[in-house]
C-alpha cells in the first residue's frame, strides 16, 4: 500500500536550516508529481512546493521562494524539503503529499507529518 | 488570507443533508478542477472529492461534489457524527507558473 513517511522536524532557531524528507513507497515514485504542504497550529492548509516526476519543474509559495528548495533522488524514493533562513512563522506540520496522475492535479496520499518548530 | 474563501464553520444534526461553499476566481476555479480535503481531528488530511464531483474508492456515497463557474461546493448528506471534521477546498491556480490554492478550511460541527 501506498505510504510516505516525513521526518526531520523539529526545534530550530530563526534563521536556521532544517532539511526534511519524506520516504515513499508502495508505488512507482518516479511516475509522480510530488508536494509539500503546512499547517501552522491550529491554521488551514498551505501549499509549500511541488516538484515533477523528473524534477523538471518546480515551484514554491512566496512565503517560502528563495528560502526553500524541494528535491527528489527517484533511485531512493525520497522527497526532500531544505528549508534556510527559517522564520518563526514557518512553524508548521508539514506534510508530503503525492499529486494523483488522474485525478484533477488532487493530493491522492498525504504523509503523517513532522512538525518543524521554529523559537529561540 | 486564503486564496480560495469557505465559511469558517457549519453545522447540522445527524441525518441532515449540509453544504460548503467554495469561491475563487478565473484562474483557479473558473479554469481548472476543484479537489476537496477531509481532515479528521489530529489525523492528516484525506482526499475526498477530486475533479469536482469525483469519490475515491473508500469514500461513501454521502459526499458529493458540485461546481459553476468560479464557485463550487461540497455536500453532505445523511450527516453522522464521524463526518465532525475540518473540510478544504483546492484547485490549481494558472497564475505565475502554476501553484496550488486552499480555502482556509471550514469546521463541520455535528450537533
Amino acid at each position: 500500500q501506498v505510504q510516505l513517511v516525513e521526518s526531520g522536524g523539529g526545534l530550530v532557531k530563526p534563521g536556521g536550516s532544517l532539511r526534511l524528507s519524506c520516504a515513499a513507497s508502495g508505488f512507482t515514485f518516479s511516475d509522480y508529481y510530488m508536494s509539500w504542504i503546512r499547517q501552522a497550529p491550529g491554521k488551514g492548509l498551505e501549499w509549500v512546493s511541488y516538484i515533477s516526476s523528473s524534477s523538471s519543474y518546480t515551484n514554491y509559495a512566496d512565503s517560502v521562494k528563495g528560502r526553500f528548495t524541494i528535491s527528489r533522488d527517484n533511485a531512493k524514493n525520497s522527497l526532500y524539503l531544505q528549508m534556510n533562513s527559517l522564520r518563526a512563522e514557518d512553524t508548521a506540520v508539514y506534510y508530503c503529499a503525492r499529486v494523483s496522475l488522474t485525478g484533477g492535479l488532487g493530493f491522492d496520499y498525504w504523509g503523517q507529518g513532522t512538525l518543524v518548530t521554529v523559537s529561540s | 488570507q486564503s486564496v480560495l474563501t469557505q465559511p469558517p464553520s457549519a453545522s447540522g444534526t445527524p441525518g441532515q443533508r449540509v453544504t460548503i461553499s467554495c469561491s475563487g476566481s478565473s484562474s483557479n476555479i473558473g479554469s481548472n478542477t476543484v479537489n476537496w480535503y477531509q481532515q479528521l481531528p489530529g489525523t492528516a488530511p484525506k482526499l475526498l472529492i477530486y475533479s469536482n464531483n469525483q469519490r475515491p474508492s473508500g469514500v461513501p456515497d454521502r459526499f458529493s461534489g458540485s461546481k459553476s463557474g468560479t464557485s463550487a461546493s461540497l455536500a453532505i448528506s445523511g450527516l453522522q457524527s464521524e463526518d465532525e471534521a475540518d473540510y478544504y477546498c483546492a484547485a490549481w491556480d494558472d497564475s505565475l507558473n502554476g501553484f496550488w490554492v486552499f480555502g482556509g478550511g471550514t469546521k463541520l460541527t455535528v450537533l
